[in-house]
């Protein structure tokens, strides 16, 4: 399987400071057709989670544009431009390359 | 717009059975693949199954093959999951959501049952 490591695991932000969130995969996440597999979801306190980005760095349609993702192959990089208090929750990198479908294990975003 | 409802969760004794059911709303549910996607209490999230959107193909993580069954009726716009032998390991609150083919991965999720194993 592909593991998904994610870092930190918790992320103390200021309001209005950037913030970053890592992701490598044990595999490339590169598919047999060229494309990369990798997205982002939020799951905010006592809610489902949500889709942010798709293919590394395509944002769903109505998802604030602070949020951006980069990366390729095995290294993944969600960054939140300025943090505000609806940014907290848990934010998890996902890989549809390799199945099963695996998850890394989560970054807390709390405010400082 | 896309809904999905998860119904059937509730407390189990270890090696009982339950079936969770998914239905779906404001799409043309033939036309999509779903998944089980489920979280243990204060966890991560793990992906547990996925069918096709005509039912011939369906996946299992490992830690659910051959105790559990993916299944689905297009006529009534619903996904099933029957779990049998349960563990209490298989704790968690249970996620439908629709399959991307596109993109592989998930773009709709339900709001989650849950499910409790526990003698």
């Amino acid at each position: 399987d592909a593991v998904m490591t994610q870092s930190p695991l918790s992320l103390p932000v200021t309001l209005g400071q950037p913030a970053s969130i890592s992701c490598r995969s044990s595999q490339s996440l590169v598919y047999s057709d060229g494309n990369t597999y990798l997205s982002w979801f939020q799951q905010r306190p006592g809610q489902s989670p949500r889709r942010l980005i798709y293919s590394i760095s395509n944002r769903d349609s109505g998802v604030p544009d602070r949020f951006s993702g980069s990366g390729s192959g095995t290294d993944f990089t969600l960054q939140i431009s300025r943090v505000e208090a609806e940014d907290v929750g848990v934010y998890y990198c996902m890989q549809g390359t390799h199945w099963p479908w695996t998850f890394g294990q989560g970054t807390k975003v709390e405010i400082k | 717009q896309v809904q999905l409802v998860e119904s059937g969760g509730g407390v189990v004794q270890p090696g009982r059975s339950l079936r969770l059911s998914c239905a779906a709303s404001g799409f043309t549910f033939s036309n999509y693949g779903i998944h089980w996607v489920r979280q243990a209490p204060g966890e991560g999230l793990e992906w547990v199954a996925v069918i096709w959107y005509d039912g011939n193909n369906k996946y299992y993580a490992d830690s659910v093959r051959g105790r559990f069954t993916i299944s689905r009726d297009n006529s009534r716009n619903t996904l099933y999951l029957q779990m049998n032998s349960l563990r209490a390991e298989d704790t968690a609150v249970y996620y439908c959501a629709r399959h991307v083919s596109s993109q592989r991965n998930f773009d709709y999720w339900g709001q989650g049952t849950l499910v409790t194993v526990s003698s």
